[in-house]
């Protein structure tokens, strides 16, 4: 079946650490993104790439860092930069840049601190 | 710039009883309107959209929602709420105008009481 997966599912990051979060996708899509969600706030974009080896910033790209040397293949680090990581890391792809596709999503990676 | 407000935060309803999910946005051009639910420790799962035409969209498993452009309003509504439709439902609009980013309400959680 054709979908995101995003590993790992839980994952523990220790200070000072960097940590890499996991998204591969076999829908053929251009257009991937990577989201925090936080208690009570929505969904916040972190950074977005339309096609292979772009990516532009989102609105707290700040603290993290991405790639995107395959179509498939869209990997966040968190730094150690980012001082409060502990959220819940959604992944999505969407065929193309275009409006009006809807996205599709992974089922997430939960980050804590030890 | 872009905005979605869902009002409420919690929406409780007794099953077999109609429910409703409030959802009103703010763009500077025409919008491109979503919804989303989502289940514990899951990721987004795409209902429905409306992009142009009739002003009510039916989506995935018996919901729908009715578009007003006057009232700035998206809301989503199904006729007889099931107690497996409880979770976390999220707006989501994209403005045409407005360039590559989604952006979500904070969700508003449903309770089907049975």
């Amino acid at each position: 079946d054709g979908g995101i997966t995003q590993s790992p599912k839980y994952l523990f990051r220790k200070e000072g650490q960097n940590v890499t979060l996991s998204c591969e996708q076999n829908l053929n899509h251009d257009a991937m993104y990577w989201y925090r969600q936080d208690p009570g706030q929505g969904l916040r974009l972190i950074y977005y790439s339309q096609i292979v080896n772009d990516f532009q910033k989102g609105d707290i790209a700040e603290g993290y860092s991405v790639s995107r040397e395959k179509k498939e293949s869209f990997p966040l680090t968190v730094t150690s930069a980012q001082k409060n990581p502990t959220a819940f890391y959604l992944c999505a792809s969407s065929i193309d840049g275009g409006s009006w596709q809807p996205q599709h999503f992974g089922d997430g990676t939960r980050l804590s601190i030890l | 710039a872009q905005s979605v407000a869902q009002p409420e935060d919690q929406v409780n309803v007794a099953e077999g009883n109609p429910l409703t999910v409030k959802c009103t946005y703010s763009v500077s051009g025409n919008p491109y309107l979503f919804w989303y639910v989502q289940y514990p420790n899951r990721g987004l799962q795409f209902l429905l959209k409306y992009i142009t035409g009739d002003n009510l969209v039916k989506g995935s498993y018996g919901f729908e929602a009715e578009f007003n452009k006057s009232q700035t309003s998206f809301h989503l509504k199904k006729p007889s709420a099931l107690v497996s439709d409880s979770a976390l439902y999220f707006c989501a609009v994209r403005d045409i105008n407005y360039g590559q980013n989604f952006v979500f309400g904070p969700g508003t959680r449903l309770s089907v009481l049975p």
